[in-house]
């Protein structure tokens, strides 16, 4: 199976809005809800910002939004703060029942 | 909330069998997906497999051939072992919880919701 693909870089400045796609097939982002997004900072383990192509966990910042057009997923972080300096990966369910990342994408807020 | 740690050898020598347990505490573990997930240094996070609470796995297809994830409901512990390991097998090992979303008797992964710490594995003589 093929990693998703994301960009391997955005940049943005406080207060500004970003997106970060993940682009897959209709084996996978295309064809299933099950698309989540997840904020590592370094040294750190992944923590769950998106599920479920749209929903927030109890506890995650309003201001971290996502979506998905055909076989695209988004993730939107409005109003950027410094503390959103990180690296963000998507991961998606397969109609295989295996499991994809994409390979990462690090927002530097400058 | 569910916790998770992982345990096991930190330096695994080229050629043997990488064995780490992951120790799930705060909920149960007879329900959901049981993962394991790794980050070589400076890389990305991969998928390496998960098993189910009934006992079904599924494995990245990459590593299949080498990776068996068990689990002891008993002493709400699973397993990772990947076998004939070498240079490229060095990364964090991450375990985690996979929530799932059932409906018409049919249940689907969904997501990574709660994760371990991680530990370092290095593999060399």
């Amino acid at each position: 199976q093929s990693a998703l693909t994301q960009p391997a870089s955005v940049s943005g400045s406080p207060g500004q809005s970003i997106t970060i796609s993940c682009t897959g097939t209709s084996s996978d982002v295309g064809g299933y809800k099950f698309v989540s997004w997840y904020q590592q900072h370094p040294g750190k383990a992944p923590k769950l910002m998106i599920f479920d192509v749209t929903d927030r966990p109890s506890g995650v910042s309003n201001r971290f939004s996502g979506s998905k057009s055909g076989n695209t997923a988004s993730l939107t972080i409005s109003g950027l703060q410094a503390e959103d300096e990180a690296d963000y990966y998507c991961s998606s369910y397969t109609s295989s029942s295996l499991v994809v990342f994409g390979g990462g994408t690090k927002l530097t807020v400058l | 909330q569910v916790q998770l740690q992982e345990s096991g050898p930190g330096l695994v020598r080229p050629s043997d069998t990488l064995s780490l347990i992951c120790s799930v505490s705060g909920g149960s573990i007879s329900t959901d997906y049981w993962s394991w997930v790794r980050q070589p240094p400076g890389k990305g996070l991969e998928w390496i497999g998960y098993i189910y609470y009934s006992g079904n796995t599924k494995y990245n297809p990459s590593l299949k051939s080498r990776v068996t994830i068990s689990v002891d409901t008993s002493k709400k512990q699973f397993s990772l072992k990947l076998s004939s390991v070498t240079a490229a097998d060095t990364a964090v090992y991450y375990c985690a919880r996979g929530d799932r979303y059932c409906s018409g008797g049919i249940c689907y992964f969904a997501t990574f919701d709660f994760w371990g710490q991680g530990t370092l594995v290095t593999v060399s003589s």
